[in-house]
């Protein structure tokens, strides 16, 4: 089952804003879309976006997701230190019958 | 509350079985669709299995077809993941998730994960 396309690190500033980038194919993120999933070392991922752009209910507003064909985004401003985490993208694949994530993401503050 | 937790993990010898379990509560245990997601040590997240509510569906990654069987008790709230024939690259934290409502909706529950170590 091949993988979602994730670059491996994205380094930005203290308040300033982050793009991840997750891209798949049309029977992936291009169907259905993409979750985004952040995780701390240690402790359980946390959901933070389902198809596109929906937010579990306690998840900021500083963090939206977006998709252009098989391509899906999250957009996390006014970075702060505690969002230096691995970022990942999910989406099911009704023709494999599986959910396929992405490498991952590894976002640093400075 | 939602709560998962797992249990069942270990060390175990290549070609071995292990049983992992989930146990659930705080929500309808069979009204949810159930999957196991396993990261290997210095890996990122890969998904291993799911199973719907009733528990009538069930899907596979490809690494672990034929080995790995998926099954839930939902008079006991309870998750299972049975895995045969164990290999050093299974090793893993195995994590119990939860999707959310409207699939697919992502995982949007994880217990703490059970850690599974495939080593002679």
């Amino acid at each position: 089952q091949a993988g979602l396309t994730q670059p491996p690190s994205v380094s930005k500033g203290l308040r300033q804003t982050a793009t991840l980038t997750c891209s798949g194919d049309s029977n992936n993120v291009g169907n259905d879309g993409a979750t985004w999933l952040q995780h701390h070392q240690g402790h359980p991922p946390k959901l933070l976006s389902y198809r596109n752009n929906n937010r579990p209910s306690g998840i900021s507003e500083r963090f939206s997701a977006s998709r252009s064909g098989n391509t899906a985004s999250l957009t996390i401003t006014g970075l702060q230190p505690e969002d230096e985490a691995d970022y990942y993208c999910s989406a099911w694949d009704p023709s494999l019958g599986a959910w396929v994530f992405g490498g991952g993401t590894k976002l640093t503050v400075l | 509350e939602v709560q998962l937790v797992e249990s069942g993990g270990g060390l175990v010898q290549p070609g071995g079985s292990l049983r992992l379990s989930c146990a659930a509560s705080g929500f309808i245990f069979s009204n949810y669709e159930m999957n196991w997601v396993r990261q290997a040590p210095g890996k990122g997240l890969e998904w291993v299995s799911y199973i719907n509510g009733g528990g009538s569906t069930r899907y596979y990654a490809d690494s672990v077809k034929g080995r790995f069987t998926i099954s839930r008790d939902n008079a006991q709230s309870s998750l299972f993941l049975q895995m045969n024939s164990l290999r050093a690259e299974d090793t893993a934290v195995y994590y119990c998730a939860r999707e959310g409502s409207g699939a697919p909706a992502g995982f949007e529950y994880w217990g703490h994960g059970t850690l599974v170590t495939v080593s002679s």
